[in-house]
This record gives C-alpha cells, sequence and structure tokens, in this order.
C-alpha cells in the first residue's frame, strides 16, 4: 500500500539556520504531494503542495520539489525563524481510483532557538 | 477562512460510557468530512470518511459499530465513540474538504482519555 517516510526529529536550529526535512513516498498510482504544519494547539494547516512530477511547491518560504525518480519532496528553507517552531507532516493523496484518501508521515517536530 | 472546530478539545471518560465528538466546518460547506486518530509520536491514520447525507465508509481495521460517524448537514460531522475503553484513548482529529476542491481542512483535534 502507500505509504510515507519522513525523517525522525526532533529537529533543533538556531535562527537562520538552512531546514532540510526529508520526506520519501511509496504510491501505486501518481500521487499529489503535500506538506502540513502544525503549531502547537492549533490542526494541521497546508504548507505547500505538488500535483505531478518536477513541479515545486513554495509558501513561506519553505520549498519542496515533486522528484518522481527519487519518489522524494524534501522540504527546505534556506533560514528559519523561531516561529517556525511546529511539526511538520508529509503526506500524499493517490487518487487513483477516485479515493481522497491522505496518507501521512509520523512528523518531524522543529524547534528553532533564538 | 476555512476553518474547523472540534468540540470538546480533551474529554476524559469512565471505561464503557460513550463518547460524542464533534467537527464543524464554521465558514464554508463541506461535502466531504474525514476523521482520523493520532497516536503518540505516530502518523495520523485515516478512520473513515463521511459524505453528507450517506452513510460513512470505514477504513480495514476500523470497528463501525464502535465508531459511529453521522453527517447530519454541510457543516457538522459527529464522531461517538461507543463503549469506550482505555485503548480507545487518543488524539482524534476531523477535517473537512472545501466543496469543488481537494484541500482538506483540520480541526484542532480532540484529546480522550478513557479511564
Amino acid at each position: 500500500g502507500d505509504s510515507v517516510t519522513q525523517m525522525e526529529g526532533p529537529v533543533t536550529l538556531s535562527e537562520e539556520a538552512f531546514l532540510t526535512i526529508n520526506c520519501t513516498y511509496t504510491a501505486t498510482g501518481y500521487p499529489s504531494l503535500f506538506w502540513y504544519v502544525q503549531y502547537p494547539g492549533e490542526g494541521l494547516q497546508l504548507l505547500l503542495k505538488a500535483t505531478k512530477a518536477d513541479d515545486k511547491g513554495s509558501n513561506k518560504g519553505f520549498e519542496a520539489t515533486y522528484r518522481k525518480e527519487t519518489t522524494s519532496f524534501h522540504l527546505e528553507k534556506g533560514s528559519v525563524q523561531v516561529s517556525d517552531s511546529a511539526v511538520y507532516f508529509c503526506a500524499l493523496q493517490d487518487s487513483q481510483g477516485g479515493s481522497e484518501k491522505l496518507v501521512f508521515g509520523k512528523g518531524t517536530k522543529l524547534t528553532v532557538n533564538p | 477562512g476555512a476553518v474547523v472546530s472540534q468540540h470538546p478539545s480533551w474529554v476524559i471518560c469512565k471505561s464503557g460510557t460513550s463518547v460524542k465528538i464533534e467537527c464543524r466546518s464554521l465558514d464554508f460547506q463541506a461535502t466531504t468530512m474525514f476523521w482520523y486518530r493520532q497516536f503518540p509520536k505516530q502518523s495520523l491514520m485515516l478512520m473513515a470518511t463521511s459524505n453528507e447525507g450517506s452513510k460513512a465508509t470505514y477504513e480495514q481495521g476500523v470497528e463501525k459499530d464502535k465508531f459511529l460517524i453521522n453527517h447530519a448537514s454541510l457543516t457538522l460531522s459527529t464522531l461517538t465513540v461507543t463503549s469506550a475503553h482505555p485503548e480507545d484513548s487518543s488524539f482524534y482529529i476531523c477535517s473537512a474538504r472545501l466543496r469543488y476542491t481537494d484541500t482538506q481542512y483540520f480541526g484542532p483535534g480532540t484529546r480522550l482519555t478513557v479511564l
């Protein structure tokens, strides 16, 4: 079945450091890929998405490129801020067969220190 | 916009009792809502998909008689955990799909503890 594997956390960085959170996937079809962010005490929010190979999703300085050859969708940000501290979830949606099901990774907790 | 609320945010109950969790889309209509369960340090696992006015579709391994889902209107879905036991203790999260899009908006979750 479909699955998502993302790097184990927690990740602790200093402000203005470079961030990479790795995410790889396994899917039978041609999935859409997502990054969700969960700030403390809040629900998951869509951060960015890509729907086909070589698409780049971007938002709030975060980027991720859909790499079909490596089945990856790594999240990057050039300079993190304290306000980026949150849990980040990689997810896929394999719409083959009309399913809307989202399959999530385990989440990576990011802490950014001043 | 696109805010989803859940009530209650946390609940503690005795073993054998039933607990109802509400999920509301506050500023949009949601023909489809989803219920997830999250264990500590684990990913969200989809439990069921509910469409307004029809029966929910449960994922494999989820007991439909234990986790009753009702989606009576375009803005409200409820999850009732019947005869709860300690192993049902978990974080339950709902999401709602904005009509005519593929984007899901998530609620903040409900922490259930069964004693």
